[in-house]
């Protein structure tokens, strides 16, 4: 069963704050873990991508993932009102043209 | 920078009627996607597209769907006869990786109302 789980919140956070964005998923064979960003009525924007169990960081974004609980996050430090805007999970098991299994979304909204 | 381009950026039809929804996928990217998403609901997947043929295709993808590549820079969604349960955002994608890493460069959709 591909499902992957992510609170749409919505998220209220001030400028600078941590801000942290989870999802859990089902299947053990994704193998590969996405944060994509979306602004209302736009296609999503890859942020970032991990393999497997770890961490990467990018900037002020940093992605971890946790095989073995089956549980990704995304924190982003020092969150700016830009950072407003709908941050989406999505997963695949790594097999090129397969689906990417996306999560419902977290509404963020950053306020100055 | 490349970009996916996507027409129209909304088409009302109505139920019943044809409808073909245009892409431009990035010039050397290999795969190419269509999603949908339903106004407050995930991005779902619908198909895949390599090398002239379907990849993968999911269980929304039924007999109304069809997607095409008629020529070297054109990738076609046409939906057969529309339901009103088609009204939704749907957005191309292409990649340039073998490896499905999730490097997903999408379009900024066509929205498809059904009455």
């Amino acid at each position: 069963q591909k499902e992957v789980e992510q609170d749409p919140g919505p998220l209220s956070v001030p400028e600078g704050a941590i801000v942290s964005l989870n999802c859990t998923y089902s299947n053990s064979a994704f193998q590969y873990f996405m944060w994509y960003r979306q602004y209302s009525r736009k296609g999503p924007e890859l942020l970032m991508y991990t393999y497997s169990s770890g961490n990467k960081e990018d900037g002020r974004f940093t992605a971890q993932v946790d095989k073995s609980s089956k549980y990704i996050s995304l924190f982003i430090r020092d969150s700016q009102p830009s950072d407003s805007a709908t941050y989406l999970c999505a997963m695949s098991d790594g097999q090129a043209g397969t689906a990417l299994i996306f999560g419902k979304g977290t509404t963020l909204s950053v306020s100055s | 920078e490349p970009e996916v381009t996507q027409t129209p950026s909304h088409q009302v039809t109505q139920m019943g009627q044809e409808v073909i929804l245009r892409c431009v996928p990035i010039s050397n990217h290999l795969y190419f996607y269509w999603y949908r998403q339903i106004l407050g609901q995930k991005v779902e997947f619908l198909v895949s597209f390599y090398n002239n043929e379907i990849s993968e295709k999911s269980e929304i993808f039924d007999d109304q769907f069809s997607v095409e590549r008629p020529d070297g820079s054109n990738f076609t969604l046409k939906i057969r006869s529309t339901k009103l349960e088609d009204s939704a955002m749907y957005f191309c994608a292409s990649s340039a990786d073998r490896l499905n890493t999730g490097e997903l460069f999408f379009g900024e959709g066509s929205r498809l109302t059904v009455l």
